[in-house]
């Protein structure tokens, strides 16, 4: 079945340091691919998504690319900042007809922590 | 504003004690979802419906029931909560066809049942 594989964390870095999570996933069908971000009490917040093979999604300095040659949906930031302190989760959305239709598969979630 | 209200925010409760955790969308969204989520674990995905009166299991449906009786409420009950269903809890909701669409995610309801 569908599934992602989320980088574990913690993950502490230091300000305007570069950030990479990994994130790969198993799919039939054509997905569509999520970064989630969850800040500290709050619930989640679509950070940004891509729809189909080498699609690039960014929004607020960061980026993913679609790689369906390495099933892949890496999010990078070039400089974080210490409000970029959150749990990132990456997920994928379904592209399989039927009763799975739309559903998201979340990974297990990536704590980040930036120190000034 | 279009938004997925849940309510509580936080919910303690003693273990047997039936409790329902409310969730409504002002979208007009078909499809609805609710997910827990725990440390190490992401989030999974316990109940979701498509439609009103159409609902079905996600992954981890055991200890939980849910009713779609108008497009916009979608509770989560817990019948006899145990421990075991600590948890932070999600609701979501988006249009079903098919494209891109994001999900809304409500702002979670942290349950502790004692």
């Amino acid at each position: 079945g569908d599934s992602v594989t989320q980088m574990e964390g913690p993950v502490t870095l230091s300000e305007e340091a570069f950030l990479t999570i990994n994130c790969t996933y198993t799919a039939t069908g054509y997905p569509s691919l999520f970064w989630y971000v969850q800040y500290p009490g709050e619930g989640l917040q679509l950070l940004l998504k891509a729809t189909k093979a080498d699609d690039k999604g960014s929004n607020k300095g960061f980026e993913a690319t679609y790689r369906k040659e390495t099933t892949s949906f890496h999010l990078e930031k070039g400089s974080v900042q210490v409000s970029d302190s959150a749990v990132y989760f990456c997920a994928l959305k379904s592209g399989d007809r039927g009763s799975t239709l739309g559903r998201l598969y979340f990974g297990r979630g990536t704590q980040l922590t930036v120190w000034p | 504003e279009a938004q997925v209200t849940q309510n509580p925010r936080y919910l303690i409760t003693v273990t047997g004690k039936k409790l329902t955790v409310t969730c409504s969308q002002n979208m007009n969204h078909e499809y609805m979802s609710w997910y827990r989520q725990d440390p190490g674990l992401g989030l999974r995905q316990i109940y979701y419906s498509m439609n009103v009166e159409v609902t079905d299991k996600g992954d981890v449906p055991e200890g939980y029931k849910v009713s779609r009786k108008e497009k916009r409420n979608f509770p989560l009950i817990l019948e006899s909560p145990s421990p075991n269903q600590t948890s932070l809890y999600f609701c979501a909701s988006k249009f079903t066809v098919q494209g891109a669409n994001g999900y809304t995610f409500g702002s979670g309801t942290r349950l502790t049942v004692v």
